[in-house]
C-alpha cells in the first residue's frame, strides 16, 4: 500500500472552506484514496473515497489530480464540529486494509 | 443500523495483569479488524479476520496478545501480561468483506476501548 504525506496541522475559520492536501506519489492504479477523520475520544469516521474521478457526498468533496499523485479533501463550510484529525489513506484493492499515518489536525476557529 | 460495539470503554490495570476487550461488528460484516492507537499516533493494524479465520496477524505481538473470533461474529482481544507500553486505545472495525470493491466496502470503526497500564 502506498504511503501518504499530509501536513501535521491546519486551521480554518468557521464558515469558510477547509482544503486539506494529501500527497500519494507512489499510489498504484488499483489503490483508492480514502479519507477518514477522528474526533477526540472517538473512533475514526469514514468521509469519502475515490479512484480517479472527483467525488462529492453530503460531508465533503474529494479532488484527485489527473496523475493521481495528490488529492485534496474539501469541507465546503467548516464548523467547529469539524475540528478533528483527518487521515488520507491509499487503500489497496486486494486486501483492503487501512494503514494510517499521523494525519492532519484541523482546527476550526470561531 | 447499529454500529460496531466495543466494551469495556475504559480499563485501568497494573502491569503484568491481564485484560480482555470485546467487539461485536455490524451485522453481516464478514471482515473484522483490531487496531491499536497510541496517543498522538494513527491507528496501527494488529489483526484482520475473515469470518472466523485469521487473514493477517503479522503485527500482533503474539507473546502477549491473542485474538479470536470463534463463531465468525464477535471477537475478543486479550493482553496477558500487560506492559506499560500497551497503554493505548484498542479499536475494532468491520466491513462487509475484505478487499476494496467498486462499491467501496467501507470499514466502520467502533468508539474504542481505552487501556491504561500503571
Amino acid at each position: 500500500d502506498a504511503k501518504t504525506t499530509q501536513p501535521p496541522s491546519m486551521d480554518c475559520a468557521e464558515g469558510r472552506a477547509a482544503n486539506l492536501p494529501c500527497n500519494h506519489s507512489t499510489i498504484s492504479g488499483n489503490e483508492y484514496v480514502y479519507w477518514y477523520r477522528q474526533i477526540h475520544s472517538q473512533g475514526p469516521q469514514y468521509i469519502i473515497h475515490g479512484l480517479k474521478n472527483n467525488e462529492t457526498n453530503e460531508m465533503a468533496s474529494l479532488i484527485i489530480t489527473e496523475d493521481r499523485k495528490s488529492s485534496t479533501l474539501i469541507l465546503p463550510h467548516a464548523t467547529l464540529r469539524d475540528t478533528a484529525v483527518y487521515y488520507c489513506i491509499a487503500r489497496g484493492s486486494t486486501l483492503g486494509r487501512l494503514y494510517f499515518g499521523r494525519g492532519t489536525q484541523l482546527t476550526v476557529w470561531p | 443500523e447499529a454500529g460496531v460495539a466495543q466494551s469495556p470503554r475504559y480499563k485501568i490495570i497494573e502491569k503484568r495483569q491481564s485484560v480482555a476487550f470485546w467487539c461485536n461488528p455490524i451485522s453481516g460484516h464478514a471482515t473484522l479488524y483490531w487496531y491499536q492507537q497510541i496517543l498522538g499516533q494513527g491507528p496501527k493494524l494488529l489483526i484482520q479476520f475473515q469470518n472466523n479465520g485469521v487473514v493477517d496477524d503479522s503485527q500482533l505481538p503474539k507473546d502477549r496478545f491473542s485474538a479470536e473470533r470463534l463463531k465468525g461474529v464477535d471477537s475478543t482481544l486479550k493482553i496477558q501480561p500487560a506492559k506499560l507500553e500497551d497503554s493505548a486505545v484498542y479499536l475494532c472495525a468491520s466491513s462487509l468483506v475484505g478487499g476494496q470493491g467498486p462499491s467501496g466496502n467501507t470499514i466502520y470503526f467502533g468508539e474504542g476501548s481505552w487501556l491504561t497500564v500503571v
